[in-house]
């Protein structure tokens, strides 16, 4: 079954020290994979997919199928680094998104 | 920039109550969704859609239809209310996998 994993409900990190937030998934293809973000009263956006391979806001996520995640990295943490995070899974047969539970990313001042 | 926009940012109805919730879009996107957000859960699908009059349950189908009779709007529809679809509506729609989302339409039921 198509799943994904986030393991952890609630992240807290200084500012300035490094974020991973964690995602598994399990698919037995190839996955395309997606991180969206949600700020505090803002609407649920985007932030990067596993096919670009780019650096949205500091944020990179490597695919690794060995260990079946897609964990976003930021070598240092900003406060409007605050909100929370969902991973995200493409199913196989239309066009629809599996999601993780999300992950509340806080940063401390 | 892509817009969705749903038409109520809060909704409080009575149990029982007909309750439309209403989702545009403007950049003439096939797909369109409905999930339902709650803590702890994520993002759970109710339907989609991939065309005009098109429409597929999601996993969470029960207790809601939808209505897509023009392509830019996809209408989430409770046919009579319960306290237990108290939470955050999100519509959202895409040409391709990347979704777009409204700023969501907190129900509550009470």
């Amino acid at each position: 079954a198509q799943r994904v994993t986030q393991p952890e409900k609630l992240l807290s990190v200084f500012k300035g020290a490094p974020v991973e937030l964690k995602c598994n998934y399990s698919y037995s293809g190839s996955p395309e994979l997606f991180w969206y973000v949600q700020y505090s009263r803002q609407r649920l956006q985007l932030l990067l997919r596993h096919i670009s391979r780019e650096s949205i806001k500091g944020f990179t996520a490597d695919l690794n199928k060995g260990e079946t995640s897609f964990h976003l990295k930021k070598p240092f943490a900003q406060e409007e680094d605050s909100a929370m995070y969902y991973c995200a899974l493409k199913r196989d047969s239309n066009y629809q998104l599996i999601w993780g539970a999300g992950t509340k990313l806080i940063i401390k001042p | 920039d892509v817009k969705v926009t749903q038409s109520s940012r809060y909704l409080v109805k009575r149990t029982g109550e007909k309750v439309f919730l209403e989702c545009v879009q403007d950049m003439d996107h096939e797909n369109m969704f409905w999930y339902r957000q709650d803590p702890g859960l994520g993002l759970r699908l109710i339907y989609f859609s991939y065309d005009v009059k098109m429409k597929e349950k999601g996993d969470i189908p029960e207790g809601y239809s939808v209505s897509r009779e023009k392509k830019e709007r996809f209408s989430l529809i409770l046919e009579s209310a319960s306290t237990n679809q108290t939470s955050m509506y999100l519509c959202a729609s895409s040409l391709g996998v990347g979704a777009f989302f409204g700023q969501g339409t907190r129900l509550t039921v009470v």
